[in-house]
């Protein structure tokens, strides 16, 4: 159990253009999600946290007019980066919580290799 | 903001050989996880420890808790090269916080 599935694997768009990723989590009900950032050789920096029915908070640094969160159902999020830049290329994760701490702890989707050209 | 220092960043030994990863804080955790992670996925939970003092064992991994709660080990007994990988450990604060992750330690195991 405890599934988050993520779409799209990779993704190329051009610079300016905005992409949208889905967070899906496929057999619970998550009502909070959270985006991460991996750059190559680097560890995970949690970008947002996406709460149901509610705005998005935003860790120090993170432009929320940039990286638009939407979590309109218990079981999807979507982060859309607009007006993407080179700099923006990077590997983005999400990740759910399935209700509460349980055994399964946080449970990430696959991770999404963004590429700005 | 509650940092976690992860060492080594960089191991490769040879195969059948011991290792231990670490991973320190001046911040009080409410769990501590520890991930694996292949290149282009996305991280896999191996095991949660929760209380101060714990030990986990997953095989040949053994896990364990500082009993304050700020630091956490992971020791690989006879490693073997299938165990090649990056290895993240990621602390809870508690409730439905995001994590905190180490830098990460890229562990090659040489045949």
């Amino acid at each position: 159990g405890a599934v988050v599935s993520q779409h799209p694997s990779r993704v190329i768009c051009k610079s300016g253009t905005s992409v949208k990723i889905e967070c899906r989590s496929l057999d619970f009900q998550a009502t909070t999600m959270f985006w991460y950032r991996q750059f190559p050789k680097q560890s995970l920096m949690l970008m947002a946290t996406s709460n149901e029915g509610s705005k998005a908070t935003y860790e120090q640094g993170v432009e929320k007019d940039k990286f638009l969160i939407n979590h309109a159902s218990l079981t999807l999020s979507t982060l859309t980066v607009t007006s993407a830049h080179p700099e923006d290329s990077s590997f983005y994760i999400c990740s759910a919580l399935p209700g509460q701490l349980t055994n399964y702890g946080y449970t990430f989707g696959s991770g999404t290799r963004l590429t700005v050209v | 903001t509650q940092l976690l220092e992860q060492s080594p960043q960089f191991l490769s030994i040879q195969e059948g050989e011991n290792l231990t990863v670490y991973c320190n804080s001046s911040s009080v955790f409410s769990s501590l996880q520890w991930y694996r992670q292949e290149p282009g996925e996305g991280p896999v939970l191996l095991v949660t420890v929760v209380t101060g003092g714990e030990v986990k064992k997953l095989k040949r991994l053994t896990f364990q808790f500082g009993d304050a709660r700020k630091d956490s080990s992971l020791h690989i007994t006879a490693a073997q090269p299938g165990d090649t990988g990056l290895y993240l450990c990621a602390g809870a604060g508690g409730g439905a916080d995001g994590l905190t992750f180490g830098k990460g330690t890229h562990l090659i195991i040489q045949p």
